[in-house]
């Protein structure tokens, strides 16, 4: 199947500051990524979509100036923590999709994020 | 995207066939059923996908009732490393669309 690598795996920041994270669809293009989120014991939640050449759309209670995302190539998104404070402390997950109707999502093997 | 209930956690002997249930009432026509699963501190691993037809690939098998109301994803020989986070998820985009995911089974495979 396609790959999604992600990195870093893990980072750990000081409270004030902003971390890039990178995701890469390794050998197909990707028009859309998504971004996920997921807190310690719970599920996933969608973040917001990534789109190719243009801004990306984020879902209701996500903050579009701390999570910024940029999608410059087709096969790489990037989402950038903003002023990053303990409480964004998360996992977070990309994923994209080969092009075609009822395909699967294949996901990043995630990020650590842990806000110091 | 419909809704998907399922069992929050099974429990399931290494070597025996782990079946985890999945309700999807409100399933729209145009939806399929997708499984994922996420083992611990890993990104969601794609298992197999449905429309009506029962599905079967080399992990696993999906069986869909008629109504489409429910299904089952069937783990035939199941191994310790098959213990995971099992998502039953509903989309009529599937990997085009960004997905919603339930709370999951965590399914324990016993030695």
């Amino acid at each position: 199947g396609a790959v999604v690598s992600q990195h870093p795996s893990r980072v750990i920041c000081k409270s004030g500051t902003s971390v890039k994270i990178e995701c890469r669809s390794l050998d197909f293009q990707a028009t859309t990524m998504f971004w996920y989120r997921q807190f310690p014991k719970q599920s996933l939640m969608l973040m917001a979509t990534s789109n190719e050449g243009s801004k990306a759309t984020y879902e209701q209670g996500v903050e579009k100036d701390k999570f910024l995302i940029n999608h410059a190539s087709l096969t790489l998104s990037t989402l950038t923590v903003t002023s990053a404070h303990p409480e964004d402390s998360s996992f977070y997950i990309c994923s994209a999709s080969l092009l075609g109707a009822a395909t699967e999502a294949f996901f990043g093997q995630g990020t650590r994020l842990t806000v110091v | 995207d419909a809704k998907t209930t399922q069992p929050p956690s099974m429990d399931c002997a290494e070597g025996r066939a782990a079946n985890l249930p999945c309700n999807h009432s409100t399933i729209s026509g145009n939806e399929y059923v997708y499984w994922y699963r996420q083992i611990h501190s890993q990104g969601p691993q794609y298992i197999i996908h449905g429309l009506k037809n029962n599905e079967t690939n080399e992990m696993a098998s999906l069986i869909i009732t008629e109504d489409r109301k429910s299904s089952t994803l069937i783990l035939p020989h199941a191994t310790l490393r098959d213990t995971a986070v099992y998502y039953c998820i509903v989309s009529a985009g599937g990997g085009a669309d960004g997905l919603t995911f339930g709370k999951g089974t965590h399914l324990i495979i016993q030695p």
